[in-house]
């Protein structure tokens, strides 16, 4: 089946650095994908939605200078956290749509703690 | 209202038991419905998905939808200490072609005591 794999899966940062977190599709072509962030007990929050070779989408809330998502390619999408602050310690995912089918494939999830 | 509703739990069942998660909805639009799996600091894994109203079984699994009542089910028959997780419910109103994103509920975390 379809497989992302997201890396790291846990860092910790100093406030102020920023984190680069990544996602390959391995085994198909992921024409969109989703950056999801999930805070303890609630439900995914989507953040933004990119499509290959395009600017993403970002939901309302989110600041796209903060949040910088490259999509440059069909089988990697990286989410980068500027500047990041101990608010935005979170559990970060992300998830990839390839073309046939309808299927949205999970990575496994990024644990950020910002100290 | 929230779009999609779902009781968070957490329940808790004895090995063998069958299990009954649910979720609600407002969105008329929603015709895609799936279900994930999600463990401890684990992305989501999906389990099930169906369109429009209807039935679905996958082993021990069965997925329910009722779009007249707005109303999704998922049960898991002889549940198994394995199958302790969070359940999340997600669903789309994207056609196949789109890039719709899902909207998911808050997820029920489930026990399964040996």
């Amino acid at each position: 089946g379809a497989v992302v794999s997201q890396h790291p899966s846990r860092v910790i940062c100093k406030s102020g650095t920023s984190v680069k977190i990544e996602c390959r599709s391995l085994d198909f072509q992921a024409t969109t994908m989703f950056w999801y962030r999930q805070f303890p007990k609630k439900s995914l929050m989507l953040m933004a939605t990119s499509n290959e070779g395009s600017k993403a989408t970002y939901e309302q809330g989110v600041e796209k200078d903060k949040f910088l998502i490259n999509h440059a390619s069909l089988t990697l999408s990286t989410l980068t956290v500027t500047s990041a602050h101990p608010e935005d310690s979170s559990f970060y995912i992300c998830s990839a749509r390839g073309v046939q089918g309808y299927g949205y494939t999970f990575g496994s999830g990024t644990r950020l703690t910002v100290v | 209202q929230k779009e999609v509703e779902q009781d968070p739990g957490p329940l808790s069942v004895p090995e063998g038991a069958i299990v009954s998660l649910n979720c609600t909805y407002s969105n008329s639009a929603f015709q895609y419905f799936m279900w994930y799996r999600q463990y401890s600091r684990k992305g989501p894994e999906l389990l099930m998905y169906t369109y429009s109203s209807g039935n679905k079984e996958d082993g021990r699994f069965t997925a329910q939808v009722d779009k007249s009542s707005k109303y999704i089910s998922l049960f898991i028959r002889d549940s198994q200490p394995s199958d302790s997780a969070t359940y999340l419910c997600a669903m789309s109103s994207d056609s196949g072609a789109g890039s719709y994103q899902l909207t998911f509920g808050k997820g029920t975390k489930l026990s399964v005591i040996p």
